[in-house]
């Protein structure tokens, strides 16, 4: 039972432009919610988190907005940039986390 | 060390053999986790431990698969009788708390197929 739902596998985006990643979820008592970033052959990495009593949360050029009523939430990365091609996934917490299946994102000089 | 380390990094085991796969997690980390990662998909919860104290193993898919951290620190995931779906990247990740909402950082993985 996937909790954490990314629908887009792929997005590829021209360097300089807003690459926007998407992500949905069922369970309504998740109240923590991170993106990780992860390249091949390493672990995921930390990127940025939000609470859900926030509705946005920005560190640099990345925002991350939650829509608690739509069950939604969004990464923002502006402006893309070439070290950003990676597998970014979405995660939501209890206190084990709960992983979409990710979405490569290409960044294209 | 600086992050969370597993070893080996690869292994390949013969359906059937038994498989040990260790976590070096953060020093001073409270909480540690296991998660299975089959290609293409996101990592899946295992189990959990807090210091020494294993509090969920609810994510384990079998009674073959064993966890143990038996002084708080490195762990072990035991995969007995290996099955060819077992084969996946097993991801270990510490936190410094042992609260909710606490960021986890992963090691790198080892990646196990079973032929």
């Amino acid at each position: 039972d996937q909790q954490v739902k990314q629908n887009s596998p792929s997005l590829s985006v021209q360097e300089g432009r807003i690459s926007i990643l998407n992500c949905d979820y069922t369970n309504s008592m998740f109240d923590y919610f991170l993106w990780y970033k992860k390249y091949p052959a390493e672990g995921p990495t930390f990127l940025i988190s939000i609470s859900s009593i926030k509705d946005k949360n920005e560190d640099g050029r990345f925002t991350v907005f939650l829509n608690k009523s739509a069950k939604h939430l969004s990464l923002h990365i502006v402006p893309s940039q070439p070290g950003d091609s990676a597998v970014y996934f979405c995660a939501a917490s209890l206190y084990k986390l709960s992983f979409g299946a990710g979405t490569t994102v290409t960044v294209r000089a | 060390g600086a992050g969370v380390s597993q070893s080996p990094r690869y292994k390949v085991a013969k359906r059937g053999q038994d498989v040990a796969l260790r976590c070096d997690p953060i020093s001073g980390h409270v909480s540690l986790f296991w998660y299975q990662q089959a290609l293409g998909q996101g990592p899946e919860f295992l189990t959990y431990f807090q210091n020494e104290a294993q509090l969920d193993k609810s994510g384990l898919p079998s009674d073959r698969f064993f966890a143990e951290r038996p002084e708080g620190s490195v762990s072990t995931l035991k995969i007995q009788r290996t099955q060819q779906e077992d084969s996946a990247v097993y991801l270990c990740a510490s936190s410094l708390a042992q609260g909710r909402n606490e960021k986890l950082f992963f090691g790198s993985g080892t990646q196990l197929s079973v032929l």
